[in-house]
């Protein structure tokens, strides 16, 4: 069974970081592309970044680019997103995903508050 | 970026009656290798999204056969033959033909009238 579970949310004030992490199973972790995405409290569903299978190349949105990193720990099967500069319209549930002809497998998601 | 959108946003079906969905976007989804990467997810209240359709009209596995997409180029269309209680959802179209970024619809909240 796929298994992807985030954990590193809470609470962070403005212009703080965060450090999310997922966790994955059930799944050869070396043979997916992965994402990120987000859907702020009572929104839609935004795309954050991309990382492909060997870590080798990252895509990001707009608003992500120069403030979040996405990279992948292939022998631990784990995925990152480090989180830096954080504004208040970053607070969101971010959901760690898995790529096959588009996003596929969603974890449970981590929420990240950002306020004072 | 391609630019979906949903009709409707607000989706009130009677138990048993069929309900559509239609997700257009602003490009066509043909991607050069001749696919067209256009899903469907379904997001029940605290939960998290579950994709139902992939590539237009391929089910996922464990989805009902209730469930079918259809469309091409531009226009998509979600069906459900005959909707359940169940399938209290918000019903989001995504595209990954033109990315990045991938791209999102608005959403479609289906109630039950």
């Amino acid at each position: 069974e796929v298994q992807l579970v985030e954990s590193g949310g809470g609470l962070v004030q403005p212009g703080g970081s965060l450090r999310l992490s997922c966790a994955t199973s059930g799944f050869t972790f070396t043979t997916y592309w992965m994402q990120w995405v987000r859907q702020a409290p009572g929104g839609g569903l935004v795309w954050v970044s991309h990382i492909n299978n060997d870590g080798s190349d990252t895509k990001y949105a707009d608003f992500a680019k120069g403030r979040f990193t996405m990279s992948r720990d292939n022998a631990k099967n784990m995925l990152y997103l480090q989180m830096n500069s954080l504004r208040s319209e970053d607070t969101a549930v971010y959901y760690c995903t898995r790529d096959a002809a588009g996003i596929e497998y969603w974890g449970q998601g981590t929420l990240v508050t950002v306020s004072s | 970026d391609a630019v979906l959108t949903q009709s409707p946003l607000s989706l009130p079906v009677t138990l048993g009656q069929p309900a559509s969905i239609s997700c257009r976007s602003s490009q066509s989804l043909v991607h050069s290798d001749g696919n067209t990467y256009l899903n469907w997810f379904q997001q029940r209240p605290g939960q998290s999204p579950r994709r139902l359709i992939y590539k237009v009209s391929n089910r996922d596995s464990g989805v009902p056969d209730r469930f079918s997409g259809s469309g091409s180029g531009t226009d998509f269309t979600l069906k459900i033959s005959r909707v359940e209680a169940e399938d209290v959802a918000i019903y989001y179209c995504m595209q990954a033909t033109h990315w990045p970024p991938y791209t999102f619809g608005p959403g479609t909240k289906l109630e039950i009238k």
